[in-house]
């Protein structure tokens, strides 16, 4: 099916250990975004990319980085993890900035920081 | 700074039973309204945008629809395949946040047999 495929599903890091989380949309969608889920504060910006070539910090962007590496993926980074990270995360994407016709969202990733 | 507030935080309901969950919301010009379905381990999925005071619009069981400060979502009838976390989320018409969705808590919906 169409839509937004991100991996893993599931990671456990340790304190200052580093990973990717990848992201890939097959609806030739223009914009794409990072978000994070906490139990209690709902879902929150780090990045998004308005278009192929751009990326721009959001709410929440302290201890991520991100690469548009074309037009379908967008990749999040944490360079060193910190038990703060522990949360989930959905990848999204949109026609155009601000997706006034509906963010499409993967199914994320669970990821744990022991 | 853009707020939205989901009331209430869980909801249960018999099957049949018709509610309404809400959506509070303050920004500084609205461009749209979205409300999200979420099920358990898996990602928002789209249901409705509103761009206007007045506006509404229908889903099968689901219609939602916007007034100037709030929004609801009236579900008619529910069954238990309903069961799932709404949220509403709010973008700015412009500013410096204009690309990125505030999105609410959710409210937790349980629909019992």
């Amino acid at each position: 099916n169409a839509g937004v495929t991100q991996t893993p599903k599931f990671q456990v890091l340790k304190t200052g250990q580093s990973m990717t989380l990848q992201c890939a949309q097959d609806m030739n969608h223009n914009s794409m975004y990072w978000y994070r889920q906490d139990p209690g504060m709902g879902l929150r910006l780090i990045y998004y990319s308005a278009s192929e070539g751009t990326t721009d910090k959001g709410e929440v962007p302290n201890g991520y980085n991100v690469s548009r590496l074309n037009k379908r993926e967008f990749s999040l980074r944490l360079e060193s993890a910190a038990p703060s990270q522990t949360s989930v995360y959905f990848c999204a994407s949109s026609e155009m900035t601000g997706g006034t016709y509906g963010y499409t969202f993967g199914s994320g990733t669970r990821l744990t920081v022991v | 700074e853009d707020q939205v507030t989901q009331s209430p935080e869980a909801l249960r309901l018999q099957e049949g039973e018709s509610s309404s969950l809400n959506c509070s919301y303050t920004v500084s010009g609205l461009r749209g309204l979205f409300w999200y379905r979420q099920d358990p381990g898996k990602g928002p999925e789209f249901l409705f945008t509103l761009y206007s005071a007045g506006e509404e619009k229908e889903k099968e069981r689901l219609k939602a629809t916007l007034t100037k400060k709030e929004s609801f979502l009236h579900i008619t009838a529910p069954k238990p395949e309903d069961s799932a976390t709404y949220l509403c989320a709010v973008l700015p018409l412009a500013g410096a946040g204009s690309y990125q969705l505030t999105f609410g808590k959710g409210t937790k919906l349980s629909v019992i047999p």
